[in-house]
């Protein structure tokens, strides 16, 4: 089966300006997850959907990051304006459901920020 | 959620057996444990999941003792391609964790 497809796999921008990821996860994956991985750590979970809905968004800045999911299947997630500190790998998961169902990742867009 | 807490890194070299322990005091009764594995530049990869006592795949054993505080990652026989980032995590059954640090395994020749 095609795993989880993300791109671009790299992005160089200047702080505040805007950037866009894109993710297409596991065919018939109902969630969809996104991570943010800062060099040295593991990933910090930034928003999950269930089909198009946001089931967790508490740890995603809202004021400069958004996601969306429109038809329950392929994602974007956009930072704007983009800060120094956002330079990290943004990784896409999907799973088939919620619970315990093993997350599946991409491997994730390497974002620097000049 | 559970917190969990494993050693920063191992060494080992190859052939031998290597013991990843994670502790997590905090795992409520419906929690699961998973340990996923990260190379360089490659997202995290699933190596098993389970509730207690043993399970066992094509790669793997991973070991939770009856009050399920801790539990250990075993790889049979490591070679220099399973050096990596180790993670443990705990699961609620609304399918959130949280990634620690993980343990930096290093296989030597």
């Amino acid at each position: 089966e095609a795993g989880v497809a993300q791109s671009p796999r790299y992005k160089i921008i200047e702080k505040r300006q805007s950037v866009a990821f894109w993710c297409n996860p596991i065919s018939g994956h109902a969630t969809l997850y996104w991570y943010q991985q800062i060099l040295g750590q593991g990933p910090k979970l930034l928003i999950q959907f269930q089909n198009n809905g946001v089931v967790d968004d508490s740890q995603l800045p809202k004021d400069r990051f958004s996601a969306e999911r429109l038809k329950g299947v392929d994602s974007t997630l956009k930072i704007q304006p983009a800060k120094l500190e956002d330079s990290a790998v943004y990784l896409c998961a999907s799973s088939l459901g919620g619970g315990y169902q093993p997350q599946h990742f991409g491997d994730g867009t390497r974002l620097s920020i000049l | 959620l559970a917190k969990t807490t494993q050693p920063i890194s191992m060494d080992s070299y190859e052939g031998q057996e290597v013991n990843i322990t994670c502790s997590h005091n905090n795992i409520a009764t419906n929690d699961y444990i998973t340990w996923y594995q990260q190379f360089p530049s490659q997202g995290p990869r699933f190596i098993i999941q389970g509730y207690k006592t043993k399970v066992t795949n094509e790669v793997a054993s991973l070991f939770i003792p009856a009050d399920r505080k801790s539990s250990t990652l075993s790889l049979p026989r490591v070679s220099l391609s399973d050096t990596a980032v180790y993670y443990c995590l705990v699961r609620t059954n609304a399918g959130k964790s949280t990634f620690g640090d993980g343990t930096t395994l290093t296989v030597k020749p």
